[in-house]
C-alpha cells in the first residue's frame, strides 16, 4: 500500500534553531517527492522538489534531502524564523501514474 | 500572475443542507484538482480533472459530493445533502501539466463547517 508518514507530528522550537523533519514513503514507483509550507488558513505552496536521481535541493533556509533506496526524506530548516510556523507536508509522486500521496504533515511553531 | 481563486473562504451550514464552492484555476492551466483536507491531517484528492473530462473521482462520495467544469475553466463542487463529517477545508489546486513533475498550485481554501 502507497503511504507516506512524517514526523513528529508537531514540533515547538526557539526563534533561531534548526530544525529537522522526516518524511517516509512506500510509494512505489517513485517518481518526485515535494515538500509543501502550508501557513493557517492558506493552501500549500511547494518549497522542494526532488526527482529520483536527486540527493539534496535547497530553498534559502530550507534544504531538503532524499534517500530514494531507504525511501526517506528530511527537510531541515536551519535559523528559524517565526515566519517558519506552519504545517510541512510531504508529498509523492507515484510514477506513470497521476496519483499524488500526502503525509499528514508537521505543525512548527516557532516561538521567541 | 494572478494565483488560484475560491470562494466562499467561509461557510457555516446545518447538516443537510446544501452547499457550493468556485474556483477559478491559474490561467492556462488545464488540470484542476479538489482535494479535502480535515483538520490534522493532509488533503484527500476529491476529483480530478483534464480540461472539463473527469481524469480521476474514486475517492469522491459520488452520493453527496458532485463537481463539474463544464467549459474547461472554473469548477464547482458541491455537496447535497452535508453531513457533520465533511466539516473540512476544500482546497482547489491546478498545474499546466498531467504527469509526475507537475506542480500544483493551491488556491486559500474554503473552510466548511457543518453543525
Amino acid at each position: 500500500k502507497n503511504q507516506v508518514e512524517q514526523s513528529p507530528q508537531s514540533l515547538i522550537i526557539l526563534e533561531g534553531k534548526n530544525c529537522t523533519l522526516q518524511c517516509n514513503y512506500t510509494v512505489s514507483p517513485f517518481s518526485n517527492l515535494r515538500w509543501y509550507k502550508q501557513d493557517t488558513g492558506r493552501g500549500p505552496v511547494s518549497l522542494t522538489i526532488m526527482t529520483f536521481s536527486e540527493n539534496t535541493k535547497s530553498n534559502g533556509r530550507y534544504t531538503a534531502t532524499l534517500d530514494a533506496d531507504t525511501k526517506q526524506s528530511s527537510l531541515h530548516i536551519t535559523a528559524s524564523q517565526l515566519s517558519d510556523s506552519a504545517s510541512y507536508i510531504c508529498v509523492v509522486s507515484e510514477a506513470g501514474a497521476n496519483n499524488l500521496f500526502f503525509g499528514t504533515g508537521t505543525r512548527l511553531t516557532v516561538i521567541p | 500572475e494572478a494565483g488560484v481563486a475560491q470562494s466562499p473562504r467561509y461557510k457555516i451550514i446545518e447538516k443537510r443542507q446544501s452547499v457550493a464552492f468556485w474556483c477559478n484555476p491559474i490561467s492556462g492551466h488545464a488540470t484542476l484538482y479538489w482535494y479535502q483536507q480535515i483538520l490534522g491531517q493532509g488533503p484527500k484528492l476529491l476529483i480530478q480533472f483534464q480540461n472539463n473530462g473527469v481524469v480521476d473521482d474514486s475517492q469522491l462520495p459520488k452520493d453527496r459530493f458532485s463537481a463539474e467544469r463544464l467549459k474547461g475553466v472554473d469548477s464547482t463542487l458541491k455537496i447535497q445533502p452535508a453531513k457533520l463529517e465533511d466539516s473540512a477545508v476544500y482546497l482547489c489546486a491546478s498545474s499546466f501539466l498531467l504527469g509526475g513533475l507537475r506542480e500544483q498550485y493551491f488556491g486559500p481554501g474554503t473552510r466548511l463547517t457543518v453543525t
